[in-house]
């Protein structure tokens, strides 16, 4: 697809499972960012890539959250023992260089519920 | 500490209107400030974006209107139309070294009447 590609669109869990959130950027993007929106409220950074490397994870909010990037294309965003507090969408977005310098592109997000 | 703070929270005009959204900033390092639009179940999309070395830059019917001094900036939506209804941020980022991405403020949901 010529987008950014969120899977699934929803995630319905239980509270203390695992989930994991996959981001497809678009072909030849370098920089992938993670962020997370809240009702109401804007997008929050949570995680920086740069190729396959985390250049920037301070947005994280605790331990349970981690993101991996091997070939520095797809992204994994895993969250272990969610709490309801998890609940958000979980937005990602790449740019061809970090954004700032070129524009950033966002998917539709996967929208993530803990029950 | 949230570093981008935008008003109004909600903001209803009637079509054939002039929509204004404000913002401002705190972090001086910032120097490039974009605006996104999006729709319900939809990722943020890029509208327009400035940088601080100019005052205004105008893209169709939209402006951005910056004021480096006061630390502020501004959209500017001319002859709104119902298609413009949907929820608006402004974000800053530091280019070439801001490794965080972009700060966004908390957004406005603009509704234009027919």
């Amino acid at each position: 697809g010529a987008g950014v590609s969120q899977t699934p669109s929803n995630k319905v869990t239980e509270k203390g499972k695992y989930v994991e959130l996959r981001c497809d950027p678009i072909s030849g993007h370098t920089a992938l960012y993670w962020y997370r929106q809240s009702l109401g409220q804007g997008p929050e950074f949570l995680i920086y890539f740069q190729g396959t490397g985390a250049a920037d994870d301070s947005g994280l909010p605790n331990d349970r959250f981690f993101a991996v990037r091997p070939e520095g294309s797809v992204s994994t965003l895993k969250i272990q023992r969610t709490e309801r507090g998890d609940s958000a969408v979980y937005l990602c977005a790449s740019s061809f260089l970090q954004v700032g310098d070129t524009e950033a592109f966002f998917g539709q997000g996967t929208r993530l519920t803990v029950v | 500490q949230q570093q981008v703070k935008q008003s109004p929270q909600s903001l209803i005009v009637q079509k054939g209107g002039i929509s204004i959204i404000n913002c401002a900033y705190e972090n001086t390092a910032f120097d490039y400030f974009p605006w996104y639009q999006q729709f319900p179940g939809k990722g943020p999309a890029l509208l327009i974006a400035i940088r601080p070395d100019v005052s205004e830059k105008k893209e169709g019917r939209f402006t951005i209107s910056f004021n480096k001094s006061a630390k502020q900036f501004s959209l500017h939506i001319m002859d709104s139309q119902p298609g413009d209804s949907a929820t608006y941020f402004c974000a800053a980022s530091v280019s070439g070294g801001g490794a965080d991405g972009l700060t966004f403020g908390k957004g406005t949901h603009l509704i234009i009447q027919p």
